[in-house]
């Protein structure tokens, strides 16, 4: 079955600077990426998604890029601000899988410092 | 206010009592999840539902039960709860066939089995 890996499960950086979070995925037949946020004591909250017949899309400072050849997709956010701190959750799923399922990453640990 | 709301929030039980964990969403979405989260694990899904009456195991269903009577409620009982199905657990809904990944999260449930 499918399987996503994350990295990396933690990350500080100072407010202003970038932030990368990677994932690869295992199976070939996903197609649709999504991110998600989740803040302490909330549900997770779908921030940015990309489909396999797109490479790249952005919006304001969140942007996600995605390699189907390479089976890698990542989270970029520039301009980081403290509240960008949060977990953040990539997940992969198959337009066929008629379950909707998602197979979330670990997750990653967000810390902006001010 | 569109949402998904879970009851209880926290809930603390000994092992073989039988508990219900409750979700309702209010967007008239035909699918609806249930996730659990554990540490380093990201979530994984539990059972889902296509619609009314149709309901399927997703990845971790042992010692789960789910109903969908009604289209807005989807919940998820536990028989004989034992300790390790202490978790965060979380409802999702989706509109369905027309944007069928993009799933909306609850607040989470943390249920502690002692």
């Amino acid at each position: 079955g499918e399987n996503v890996e994350q990295h990396p499960s933690t990350l500080s950086v100072q407010e202003g600077d970038s932030a990368v979070i990677k994932c690869t995925y295992s199976d070939s037949a996903s197609n649709y990426f999504p991110w998600y946020k989740q803040e302490l004591g909330k549900g997770p909250q779908l921030i940015i998604d990309i489909r396999s017949n797109v490479g790249e899309k952005k919006d304001q400072r969140i942007a996600v890029t995605l390699n189907k050849t390479a089976k890698h997709f990542s989270l970029h956010i520039t301009e980081t601000q403290p509240e960008d701190s949060a977990v953040y959750f990539c997940a992969a799923s198959k337009a066929r899988d008629s379950s909707y399922k998602l197979i979330f990453g670990s997750g990653t640990r967000l810390l902006v410092r001010p | 206010e569109a949402q998904v709301t879970q009851n209880p929030r926290y809930l603390i039980t000994v092992t073989g009592k039988k508990l219900t964990v409750t979700c309702s969403q209010n967007m008239n979405h035909e699918y609806m999840s249930w996730y659990r989260q554990d540490p380093g694990l990201g979530l994984r899904q539990i059972y889902y539902s296509m619609n009314v009456e149709v309901t399927d195991k997703g990845d971790v269903p042992e010692g789960y039960k789910v109903s969908r009577k009604e289209k807005r409620n989807f919940p998820l009982i536990l028989e004989s709860p034992s300790p390790n199905q202490t978790s965060l657990y979380f409802c999702a809904s989706s509109p369905g066939t027309r944007t069928p990944y993009e799933q909306y999260f609850g607040p989470g449930t943390r249920l502690t089995v002692t």
